[in-house]
């Protein structure tokens, strides 16, 4: 139950594009297409955006989108707004309703 | 509108013990899988137990086996984490996320609490 890895920071312009990488195993990421990204801003819950690797759920801008290649999952955000700045979290499934979470990415919009 | 409310967080020394509440409101808690998630001061989310919608299946992160247990109430629509032999390491905001497989959002979260806090010190 080893953490995904992503990058501790990440940033992007004002209407810039910017991508976010979750680098995992065969055992979660590589294995399944169950990939999930959260947005968390400073003292609130994370909210879901991206499931099973590319789906959005109703609601999220179609700014945001998500890809997977190998054991290596990116977020990607088009169009950078200012509320887009928060911390972004993968997520993947890792058998036998178990999950495992990356460590997060800090996102700043300049 | 869909809503869960975490309860129960709060002081305890180590090796003390606490349960935690989540109660839900705007659906059936046990029409759903549901989930414990944490996320220690400044750090990353870390998951850490599951059940399943029959009670049957029920898993642990290996940092909490043996010493956390997830339960339900169907009767309240609530879910509890009774949390045991309590470390330092288990400071954190506590959450409790509901799985969205039943509406389509398999393996992700799609509704969380705000979180209730426990602190692990003597």
């Amino acid at each position: 139950q080893s953490a995904l890895t992503q990058p501790p920071s990440a940033s992007g312009s004002l209407g810039q594009s910017v991508t976010i990488s979750c680098t995992g195993t065969s055992n979660d990421v590589g294995g399944y297409n169950f990939v999930s990204w959260y947005q968390q801003h400073p003292g609130k819950a994370p909210k879901l955006m991206i499931y099973e690797v590319t789906k959005r759920p109703s609601g999220v801008p179609d700014r945001f989108s998500g890809s997977k290649s190998g054991n290596t999952a990116s977020l990607t955000v088009s169009g950078l707004q200012p509320e887009d700045e928060a911390d972004y979290y993968c997520n993947s499934a890792a058998g036998s309703s178990t999950w495992v979470f990356g460590g997060g990415t800090k996102l700043t919009v300049l | 509108e869909v809503q869960l409310v975490e309860s129960g967080g709060g002081l305890a020394q180590p090796g003390g013990s606490l349960r935690l509440s989540c109660a839900a409101s705007g659906f059936t808690l046990s029409d759903y899988e549901m989930t414990w998630v944490r996320q220690a001061p400044g750090k990353g989310l870390e998951w850490v137990s599951y059940i399943s919608i029959s009670g049957r299946t029920i898993n642990y992160a290996d940092s909490v086996k043996g010493r956390f247990t997830i339960s339900r109430d169907e009767a309240k629509n609530s879910l509890y984490l009774q949390m045991n032999s309590l470390r330092g390491e288990d400071t954190a905001i506590y959450y409790c996320a509901r799985d969205g497989g039943r509406d389509g959002y398999h393996w992700a979260f799609d509704y969380w609490g705000q979180g209730t806090l426990v602190t692990v010190s003597s």
